[in-house]
C-alpha cells in the first residue's frame, strides 16, 4: 500500500529559485494537505484542498502557491525560494476535512 | 486564540514502565482529536483518536483520554518499549480552517 507518496524526499534550492513539490495519494481521499514541520514549531498548514477543484490557505501561506490536478495529486509550488522556507514538508490527505489524515514521509528541503 | 500545547516536551521511561504523555488544548470547540507518533525522518503516523463525545478510548497498548472540563488530553502506553521511542504529537480539529492543529511534540525515549 502506497498511501501517501511525496516526491522528492530531499532537495537544495538556492535563493530564489523555484521548484514543485509532488504529492499523490491513492486511498480516494476528498481532502489533502500540505504544512510545514520546524523544529519547535509543531506541523502547521501551509494549504489544504477539501475536495477536488478547491484550495484554501492554511496558517502560513506565504510564499506558496498550491494545485490540485486532479482527486489524486497535490502539488505545492515555490516560486522564488527564501532561506526561511527551510523546512521539512509534508504532504497528506484524509477522507474528509476533520478527520484522520495520513501522511506522506517527507520533503526536507535546505534554502542557501 | 487556538493552541494545542504539551506540558512535557521530554519523557524518559524504562521498558516495561507504562508512559503517559499530556496535552492540553484552547478550542473548547474541537470535536476530535487525535495522537501521532512520528519517528526520525518519518511522517506521523496515525495511533488513535477520540471524540468529544468520548472520554475513553482504548486501542493496542493505547489509551487515550479526554477531559473536557479542563481541555486535556492525555496518552496511555502500556509496557513501553524501545520501538515507542518517537515523537508523539497531538492534534485536535476546530482550526478556523476546518483543519488539524497540532501541538509542539513530546519526545519519549524509552531506557532498555
Amino acid at each position: 500500500n502506497a498511501g501517501v507518496t511525496q516526491t522528492p524526499k530531499f532537495q537544495v534550492l538556492k535563493t530564489g529559485q523555484s521548484m514543485t513539490l509532488q504529492c499523490a495519494q491513492d486511498m480516494n481521499h476528498n481532502s489533502m494537505y500540505w504544512y510545514r514541520q520546524d523544529p519547535g514549531m509543531g506541523l502547521r498548514l501551509i494549504y489544504y484542498s477539501a475536495s477536488e477543484g478547491t484550495t484554501d490557505k492554511g496558517e502560513v501561506p506565504n510564499g506558496y502557491n498550491v494545485s490540485r490536478l486532479n482527486k489524486r495529486e497535490f502539488s505545492l509550488r515555490l516560486e522564488s525560494a527564501a532561506p526561511s522556507q527551510t523546512s521539512v514538508y509534508f504532504c497528506a490527505s484524509s477522507g474528509q476535512v476533520n478527520t484522520e489524515a495520513f501522511f506522506g514521509q517527507g520533503t526536507r528541503l535546505t534554502v542557501v | 486564540g487556538e493552541s494545542v500545547g504539551l506540558h512535557l516536551p521530554t519523557l524518559s521511561v524504562q521498558e516495561g514502565d507504562n508512559s503517559i504523555i499530556n496535552c492540553a488544548y484552547s478550542n473548547s470547540a474541537s470535536d476530535y482529536f487525535i495522537w501521532y507518533k512520528q519517528e526520525s525522518g518519518k511522517g506521523p503516523q496515525f495511533i488513535i483518536d477520540i471524540r468529544s463525545n468520548m472520554d475513553k478510548r482504548q486501542g493496542q497498548r493505547v489509551t487515550v483520554l479526554l477531559n473536557k472540563t479542563v481541555k486535556h488530553l492525555s496518552l496511555q502506553i502500556a509496557a513501553t518499549q524501545p520501538g515507542d521511542s518517537a515523537v508523539y504529537f497531538c492534534a485536535e480539529t476546530g482550526g478556523s480552517q476546518g483543519n488539524l492543529i497540532f501541538g509542539k511534540g513530546t519526545k519519549l525515549s524509552v531506557k532498555p
